[in-house]
């Protein structure tokens, strides 16, 4: 099994909910990202767990809070976002402790902010 | 931030032609990778290249790395009209693990 799975594939909230993104791997990778792409723009990293422990924080505003729950599960909980945080949001796993590894990436959830 | 800069940004070519694209960043590196984004969905990993490494092959695809000029190329060669996609190459930062930097993407369209 070399998928990330990733749900919903579409959500449209409004500025005041709140809602989570899932992110489940069972390639017994243990790095976790997420990443955010606007249209026609690339990826950019949001976050990075290693082992289960956050890693990486690429001075991400508070309204995105990620979790990690174990090593095949990653969440990203949205509150009171914005219009502009409407993009597609990849999560994707790793090898650990090494330079020298392929990430996968899941289909991605497209979200719209209202 | 970004660290890669693909050129062109957009290419369009005939099916059967070789398709050439470019890639240059700033920093150095562990090793660079292409992936392919069909559509503004997931991406899918193509090929690993090793900071060692001055070209390697994979079926259709061929990449070289050169790490004084700070660049990479991926050449698809026999293009399909499937092979329509954006192409992005991407780095790591030296010192982090798997800690992806994507380039801005080269748009390519394979006409049949």
């Amino acid at each position: 099994d070399t998928e990330v799975t990733q749900t919903p594939k579409h959500l449209v909230m409004g500025m005041t909910n709140k809602k989570s993104l899932k992110c489940e791997q069972h390639m017994g990778h243990r790095a976790m990202y997420w990443y955010k792409q606007k249209a026609k723009k690339p990826p950019e990293l949001m976050f990075v767990y290693s082992y289960e422990k956050l890693s990486i924080n690429e001075s991400v505003p508070s309204r995105f809070s990620p979790e990690c729950p174990n090593s095949s599960l990653l969440n990203l909980h949205l509150h009171a976002l914005q219009p502009e945080d409407s993009a597609l949001y990849l999560c994707a796993s790793s090898h650990a402790g090494t330079f020298h590894t392929e990430a996968f990436f899941g289909q991605g959830t497209r979200l719209t902010v209202v | 931030s970004q660290q890669g800069e693909e050129d062109p940004q957009a290419l369009s070519i005939q099916e059967g032609e070789n398709a050439t694209m470019n890639c240059s960043y700033k920093t150095s590196i562990n090793n660079l990778q292409w992936y392919r984004q069909n559509s503004g969905r997931g991406l899918v990993h193509l090929i690993l290249i090793r900071s060692n490494e001055r070209e390697k092959h994979s079926g259709r695809l061929r990449v070289t790395l050169d790490t004084s000029k700070k660049s990479s190329s991926l050449l698809i060669t026999a293009s399909r009209a499937a092979d329509t996609a954006s192409y992005f190459c991407a780095t790591d930062r030296r010192g982090s693990q798997g800690n992806l930097i994507f380039g801005k993407g080269t748009k390519l369209s394979v006409k049949p």
